[in-house]
């Protein structure tokens, strides 16, 4: 199975700071890479596919970058709504893996 | 709007077979492009994929998992299923069924059902 790391495991931010979370692979992917948000309670919410496209209705404030083993998921201004869990996962094995997720806290 | 439901028992005991059944509404789970699996997440833990099916009955699975999972499709009742043989505490979670992007991303998800695995 392809491993996937993200870091960190919990950051503490303000309302309207840029955060960046990071998602290792433990080999290459390519760009075949999704990040998915989960609030509370809720089922996650794919924000990014392929690495850097942004999922349809998904404010343009998240952003993804990244290729090959190291990718990153930037919030440009936290929103109340974006207090939540982060969560990457791989497409590039038929065998699908997540990271273990970053919690984004209010600080 | 494509909608999944996920329905079965909530608890379930050790030794025996969990079975959910995720009804798709909105959109028909013939069309092509799309697989169709589950994800669970033990309390306070991250996502664990189980499997996806394509709805003409290509699968796959987590190896970690694949002895003892079951998926299936019903086209006619525009369904899909999930059974895991032989639970122990540790398959305690909330289950979620979910669409795919061919066999990659989940792009819709049903609300999730939590199940326990207690005698």
């Amino acid at each position: 199975d392809i491993q996937m790391t993200q870091s960190p495991s919990t950051l503490s931010a303000f309302e309207g700071d840029r955060v960046t979370i990071t998602c290792r692979a433990s080999q290459s992917i390519s760009s075949w890479l999704a990040w998915y948000q989960q609030a509370p309670g809720k089922a996650p919410k794919v924000l990014i596919y392929k690495a850097s496209s942004l999922e349809s209705g998904v404010p343009s404030r998240f952003s993804g970058s990244g290729s090959g083993t190291e990718f990153t998921l930037t919030i440009s201004s936290l929103q109340p709504d974006d207090f939540a869990t982060y969560y990457c996962q791989q497409y590039y094995s038929y065998s699908l893996t997540f990271g273990q997720g970053t919690k984004v806290e209010i600080k | 709007q494509l909608q999944l439901q996920e329905s079965g028992p909530g608890l379930v005991k050790p030794s025996e077979t969990l079975s959910l059944t995720c009804t798709v509404s909105g959109g028909s789970i013939s069309s092509s492009s799309y697989y169709w699996g589950w994800i669970r997440q033990p309390p306070g833990k991250g996502l664990e994929w189980i499997g996806s099916m394509y709805y003409s009955g290509s699968t796959y699975h987590n190896p970690s998992l694949k002895s003892r999972v079951t998926i299936s499709v019903d086209t006619s009742k525009n369904q899909f299923s999930l059974k895991l043989s032989s639970v122990t505490a540790a398959d305690t979670a909330v289950y979620y069924c979910a669409r795919f992007y061919s066999s990659s991303y989940a792009h819709y998800w049903g609300q999730g059902t939590l199940v326990t695995v207690s005698s």
